[in-house]
């Protein structure tokens, strides 16, 4: 099993690009979320599904979009990319409390 | 919003030393999370304790769910143990609840 994988690992991007951060996992779990982690900060939640087709907003959503058309797929949107977003954001998923987390993609907004 | 707490905020250890970092928490819980973050590196899931005791390897975890406190204690630390240990609490059972975060703390163990 690969687990949970992210791509890119890194990336800069101007005020008011857009990208999309992939996600995916091979574990089958119903539960993936998106966290972004800032210095001083503890890791905060985007966004998160409870299963394909099922989205719903976390504790820091705003500039974000996500879907889940698969099970193996999250993908995050960064719609018009900000200074204020620039951050390490990590995926997970999650099977009876445990959680997996990817090796995370860190975003430079310039 | 449960207020989780991690202290100290960093930590230095002589390699050999017996180490102990803490978590609280501010609103009864389902469940509190111990998770490890080498620099540069990701996120792994140590131990998930809903009450009393577990221990793997050089690692013991403790949670007293009437004090909401729980312990992460290192035995015979060593250089490779320098991470940072982030404590999490989820607020209802199952796979799908969503966890909250402390700031997590800086461990370094020098030779």
């Amino acid at each position: 099993n690969a687990g949970v994988t992210q791509t890119p690992k890194f990336q800069v991007l101007k005020t008011g690009q857009s990208m999309t951060l992939q996600c995916a996992q091979d574990m089958n779990h119903e539960y993936m979320s998106w966290y972004r982690q800032d210095p001083g900060m503890g890791l905060r939640l985007i966004h998160y599904s409870v299963g394909a087709g099922i989205t719903d907003q976390g504790e820091v959503p705003n500039g974000y979009n996500v879907s889940r058309s698969t099970t193996e797929d999250f993908p995050l949107r960064l719609l018009s990319a900000a200074p204020s977003q620039t951050s390490v954001y990590f995926c997970a998923s999650s099977r009876a409390e445990t959680q997996y987390f990817g090796p995370g993609t860190r975003l430079l907004v310039l | 919003k449960n207020e989780v707490e991690q202290s100290p905020q960093n930590l230095t250890a002589q390699e050999g030393e017996f180490i102990t970092i803490n978590c609280s928490y501010s609103v009864g819980i389902s469940a509190l999370h111990w998770l490890q973050q080498h620099p540069g590196g990701g996120i792994v899931s140590l131990f998930m304790l809903s009450s009393g005791k577990k221990k793997h390897g050089r690692l013991i975890a403790t949670i007293n769910i009437q004090e909401k406190h729980s312990s992460l204690h290192i035995t015979a630390s060593h250089p490779r143990d320098s991470a940072v240990y982030i404590c999490a609490v989820s607020e209802s059972p199952g796979a799908n609840s969503k966890l909250t975060f402390g700031k997590g703390i800086t461990l370094s163990v020098r030779p």
